[in-house]
């Protein structure tokens, strides 16, 4: 099957600070990657919509300044968590889609974000 | 939509029984579903779908049962093994068309396997 990458898989960081994750399809080109949230013990809490050469499109209540996604190629997704705080502390997942005619997504194996 | 506030809840059988995971989906309009295994620190991985015209699905020791009326979806894992111990979503796509909806992930129920 198709491999999505996640990386960095776990990062620590300082409260104020800025973390970038990045969401890559390794053996196929994705327009559209989807960014998911997860609490521990919980469901996964679709983000945002990351669409190639396009702003990303957010859900409701997801802070478009907080959470930046940048779609820069077919293959490669980024977000960005911004003035970090502890509250973001979460495992955020990307996945992207292959194939023009199925709703099969892939997963990256996600980040696990700590901010102290 | 989304699950919020609630632990999963866990369904514990012993090797080599049946396991049955139900979920309850919130669109009626969904007409795409999706069965995920998720393993604890990794991303979730594709078990089996089932569109809307179809109300039974099977694959290698699954099968996916879908009713309509009470808006209900059931994983059921034959002859399960301690490797299937994992957390299992069901997630719906509203109005699938071929081209590519959000999909939406319900609360999940961890399964666990005792030998």
């Amino acid at each position: 099957g198709a491999v999505v990458s996640q990386h960095p898989s776990r990062v620590i960081c300082k409260s104020g600070t800025s973390v970038k994750i990045e969401c890559r399809s390794l053996d196929f080109q994705a327009t559209t990657m989807f960014w998911y949230r997860q609490f521990p013990k919980k469901s996964l809490m679709l983000m945002a919509t990351s669409n190639e050469g396009s702003k990303a499109t957010y859900e409701q209540g997801v802070e478009k300044d907080k959470f930046l996604i940048n779609h820069a190629s077919l293959t490669l997704s980024t977000l960005t968590v911004t003035s970090a705080h502890p509250e973001d502390s979460s495992f955020y997942i990307c996945s992207a889609r292959q194939g023009a005619n199925t709703g099969e997504l892939f997963f990256g194996e996600g980040s696990r974000l700590t901010v102290l | 939509g989304e699950s919020v506030g609630l632990h999963l809840p866990t369904l514990s059988v012993q090797e080599g029984d049946n396991s049955i995971i139900n979920c309850a989906y919130s669109n009626s309009a969904s007409d795409y579903f999706i069965w995920y295994k998720q393993e604890s620190g990794k991303g979730p991985q594709f078990i089996i779908d089932i569109r809307s015209n179809m109300d039974k699905r099977q694959g290698q020791r699954v099968t996916v049962l879908l009713n309509k009326t009470v808006k209900h979806l059931s994983l059921q894992i034959a002859a399960t093994q301690p490797g299937d111990s994992a957390v299992y979503f069901c997630a719906e796509i509203p109005h699938f068309s071929g081209g590519y909806n959000k999909l939406i992930f319900g609360a999940g129920t961890r399964l666990a396997v005792h030998p």
